[in-house]
């Protein structure tokens, strides 16, 4: 079973740039996830889609953050315009949906930021 | 709110002996999991092991168990026979299977764990 898919790897870029990250879910998996992990704490949710709607973004900077999901399926994260307190690494994780799904989140390989 | 501490920025131990990395968590709720990801220099990050907080009995994965206190809001993650590969950073984390946050998992700093051969 293939994994959760991040591209690209890595990223840098000036600040007041804009940047766009995407993300393939595990297929099937109906819940994504999208996080942001600070060097040095723990990944913090940025926003949660269920199928193709918005569960929970509470956390997400609207101001210069967007996020889709088209057709339930892949999504991409988008920076606009991109500040120095943005460089983080961006995780994308997927999981099956409903109690099940609370229980097993996996996680992709992430995408590494660097504003400068 | 759901807090996650993690009181050891790093450790370090010698291959085949055991460490015990600590968690402790706050929540006014009685329904919950929690769970241990290790995340390699690699950055991705893989589940250890889960605890759902209405079992009593401690989740073993391996050489990975757990000691959950739930009084104590205590979820300390016991390495035996550590291997190399074991060294990364560990998160604890807590999630809520209901409510708006639902799904929002909630990660501590993490510890770093080095084994040395």
């Amino acid at each position: 079973e293939a994994g959760v898919a991040q591209s690209p790897r890595y990223k840098i870029i000036e600040k007041r740039q804009s940047v766009a990250f995407w993300c393939n879910p595990i297929s099937g998996h109906a819940t994504l996830y999208w996080y942001q992990q600070i060097l040095g704490q723990g990944p913090k949710l940025l926003i949660q889609f269920q199928n193709n709607g918005v569960v929970d973004d509470s956390q997400l900077p609207k101001d210069r953050f967007s996020a889709e999901r088209l057709k339930g399926v892949d999504s991409t994260l988008k920076i606009q315009p991109a500040k120095l307190e943005d460089s983080a690494v961006y995780l994308c994780a997927s999981s099956p949906g409903g109690l099940v799904g609370v229980a097993a989140q996996y996680f992709g390989p992430g995408t590494r930021l660097t504003v400068l | 709110a759901q807090t996650v501490t993690q009181s050891q920025p790093e450790m370090s131990v010698q291959e085949a002996e055991t460490v015990t990395l600590s968690c402790t968590y706050d929540t006014s709720e009685n329904n919950y999991y929690l769970f241990w990801y290790k995340q390699p220099p690699s950055r991705q990050m893989i589940l250890v092991i889960r605890q759902e907080a209405y079992k009593q009995q401690n989740a073993t994965e391996n050489r990975f168990s757990v000691n959950f206190q739930k009084a104590a809001k205590s979820f300390s993650l016991k390495i035996s026979d550590s291997q190399l590969g074991d060294t990364a950073m560990y998160f604890c984390a807590f999630i809520l299977p209901y409510g708006g946050s639902q799904g929002n998992l909630i990660f501590g700093k993490g510890t770093k764990l080095s084994v040395k051969p």
